[in-house]
């Protein structure tokens, strides 16, 4: 089976500080996403990786960063983090065009 | 671009009933893939089904089916006999041709199950 892992469930922040979401599949899948999810927005496309340290922007990138540093790792980086920036963020993997698999999804809160 | 619709917000089914979860895509591509992800209340994303725009035959899996009319672009999901467990959020998503691309998503449909 498919395993994508998130390293919090739940996390706390305040305005300002760094935040890392770490993502870790263990599939050896070349593709990794990462999406933030709101009510009535759906799933927006922050950053994508289709390989090692390539990184490609989605549908939302301002606010974020993103590392590949290892095929099995995909990190989600907000460098100042802000209210807005409260959501629930999802992380997914594929092997090339094939289905992608999510992982259990980080509530994130902004105070 | 490819884009998804989902029209319905919101339904309720009663138990053991079917219920049929409305999908319209859009795209120029002549290769690509439709998929269906259920989400409960937990928020993980779980794969359902998929069904690619060149199979002659509609996807099944289970009590999970997949009606797909290419020619009106629409790739609706039938869940049979529904449970209560299957009361969550339901997406439908697609894939175009190019390389590694993103699926795009629609914003879903809240189904509750009745007892």
């Amino acid at each position: 089976d498919v395993k994508v892992t998130q390293s919090s469930r739940y996390l706390v922040k305040r305005t300002g500080e760094k935040v890392f979401l770490e993502c870790v599949q263990d599939m050896d899948h070349e593709n990794m996403f990462w999406y933030r999810q709101d009510p009535g927005l759906g799933l927006r496309l922050i950053y994508f990786s289709y390989d090692v340290k390539m990184k490609e922007k989605g549908d939302i990138p301002e606010g974020y960063s993103v590392s590949r540093e290892k095929k099995e790792r995909f990190s989600l980086i907000l460098e100042s983090a802000s209210t807005n920036q409260t959501s629930m963020y999802l992380c997914a993997s594929s092997h090339q065009r094939n289905t992608q698999y999510f992982g259990p999804g980080t509530r994130l809160t902004v105070l | 671009a490819q884009k998804i619709t989902q029209t319905q917000p919101g339904m309720f089914v009663q138990e053991k009933e079917a219920v049929t979860l409305d999908c319209t895509y859009d795209t120029s591509d002549q290769s690509y893939g439709l998929f269906w992800y259920k989400q409960p209340s937990s928020g993980e994303m779980i794969f359902l089904i998929y069904q690619g725009s060149y199979d002659e035959q509609n996807a099944t899996e289970g009590r999970y089916s997949l009606n797909f009319q290419k020619a009106r672009k629409s790739a609706n999901l039938v869940i049979s006999a529904s449970q209560l467990g299957d009361s969550a959020m339901y997406f439908c998503a697609m894939r175009g041709s190019a390389g590694n691309t993103p699926l795009v998503f629609g914003k879903g449909t809240r189904l509750s199950v009745i007892a």
